[in-house]
């Protein structure tokens, strides 16, 4: 699987748009990009996943530049709840039958 | 969406010991995982958890040490054997059951003395 490269750290504040960046620049034409969130003391939670079309659900959009070599989080309406370690994980295919490989991810604080 | 249970979710044991973890998921599901979590650390993948055979190891990782079993299609354990403070982690169960994300655990918490 490719290797993703994210920042450290983040902060936002509550109520603002959290846009949390992803490079995976050696990304394959058959890998999709994959977020995960991993709040205190919890098991990582799926956010959202896609291949090269930009997707939307409950919880966030995800944004993918049309060379598929970057990507962006956005959770629309950031709540102190969504202080959390934020994975980005690159891995071959649609179906969640394969191990997932996770990085060091960002830490996003918000800020009340 | 599976659910995952976790068994027990921490515990301090004395080195030397081992610590068996049992992982409960509350619906059939096609592939299981197990990670640790070293403290202040990303997940890392220890091992598949295969159905009927041999689980298979990640790098760094050896069935001696982190013997692992599964009986059927919604349970597994893991054993941390001889334990020294070094394995003070956080293990976690993932899941998959068919769909397109997986699903872990809370996890549970060993302490290593």
């Amino acid at each position: 699987d490719a290797k993703t490269t994210q920042p450290t750290s983040m902060d936002c504040a509550e109520g603002r748009a959290a846009n949390l960046p992803c490079n995976h620049s050696t990304i394959s034409g058959n890998e999709y990009v994959y977020w995960y969130r991993q709040i205190h003391s919890q098991g990582p939670q799926y956010i959202i996943h896609g291949l090269k079309n930009n997707e939307t659900n409950e919880m966030a959009s995800l944004i993918i530049t049309e060379d598929r070599k970057s990507s962006t989080l956005i959770l629309p309406h950031a709540t102190l709840r969504d202080t959390a370690v934020y994975y980005c994980i690159v891995r071959v295919g649609n179906f969640g039958n394969e191990k997932l490989t996770f990085g060091t991810g960002t830490r996003l604080t918000i800020i009340p | 969406s599976a659910v995952i249970s976790q068994k027990p979710s921490r515990d301090i044991c004395q080195r030397g010991t081992s610590l068996t973890i049992q992982c409960q998921v509350d619906s059939q599901v096609t592939m299981m995982f197990w990670y640790r979590q070293q403290p202040g650390q990303s997940l890392t993948l220890i091992a598949t958890a295969n159905q009927g055979s041999e689980a298979t190891y990640e790098s760094g990782f050896v069935i001696d040490k982190f013997p692992i079993s599964r009986p059927n299609l919604t349970f597994s354990t893991l054993t941390v054997s001889n334990m020294s403070p070094e394995d003070s982690s956080i293990y976690l169960c993932s899941a998959y059951d068919g769909g397109t994300e997986a699903f872990f655990g809370q996890g549970t918490r060993l302490t290593v003395v």
